[in-house]
């Protein structure tokens, strides 16, 4: 079967660093993606990695090892808008999307 | 920048009704699919269309129905709403080539509420 797997629930300080991890185990690999989703809104495209490596775009990094099966999603300066729920999703074999059930990240000042 | 619309942000309806949700894309993609989230299980896919009159069923499809007449429009239909398809409907859509093209973008939502 495919699996993503995300922890459930982060904790983090205003100001502080926080680093979401992401392992998969699908049939077959073509990209990983970053969302994020505010409550009661749909998910916005944050980050696309389909080589190994780290991908720096403003506060927010992920990085990628496929050799690992595994990801994360860096974000740095957090700010209390950051509070937010984070999708992880791979690009199968099929080229369907195959997600994770998503970190709720909690930010507290 | 894409836009992706849905008919209702809320909806409440009664077991037994008929209920479509209707999407629409402007930026001419191909792909179009329905999502439903439930907390905890993250996104779900129902159904899924590459093309117009051509429908594929992804993962939790039983209950539903989809049509797309026109490349713009994916519809979902549950032929008979029952209490456990109460949840918060995802239409998404993409452009059919390689790389991040893959990227999904949402509309904001139907949260369907079925009693």
């Amino acid at each position: 079967g495919q699996n993503i797997d995300q922890p459930t629930e982060m904790t983090a300080t205003e100001g502080a660093i926080v680093q979401i991890n992401c392992t998969y185990q699908t049939s077959g690999f073509n990209g990983l993606f970053w969302y994020q989703q505010h409550a009661g809104e749909a998910p916005t495209f944050l980050s696309y990695n389909v080589l190994d490596g780290l991908e720096e775009k403003g506060r927010f990094s992920s990085f990628l090892s496929r050799s690992k099966g595994y990801s994360y999603l860096l974000l740095k300066e957090l700010q209390m808008k950051d509070s937010a729920s984070y999708l992880c999703a791979v690009v199968d074999s099929n080229y369907q999307l195959i997600w994770g059930a998503g970190t709720k990240l909690i930010i507290k000042p | 920048d894409v836009k992706v619309t849905q008919s209702s942000r809320y909806l409440v309806k009664r077991t037994g009704e008929k209920v479509f949700l209707e999407c629409v894309q402007d930026m001419d993609h191909e792909n179009m699919f329905w999502y439903r989230q439930d907390p905890g299980l993250g996104l779900r896919l129902i159904y899924f269309s590459y093309d117009v009159k051509m429908k594929e069923k992804g993962d939790i499809p039983e209950g539903y129905s989809v049509s797309r007449e026109k490349k713009e429009r994916f519809s979902l239909i549950l032929e008979s709403a029952s209490t456990n398809q109460t949840s918060m409907y995802l239409c998404a859509s993409s452009r059919y080539s390689d790389g991040s093209s893959y990227e999904q973008y949402f509309g904001p939502g139907t949260r369907l509420t079925v009693t």
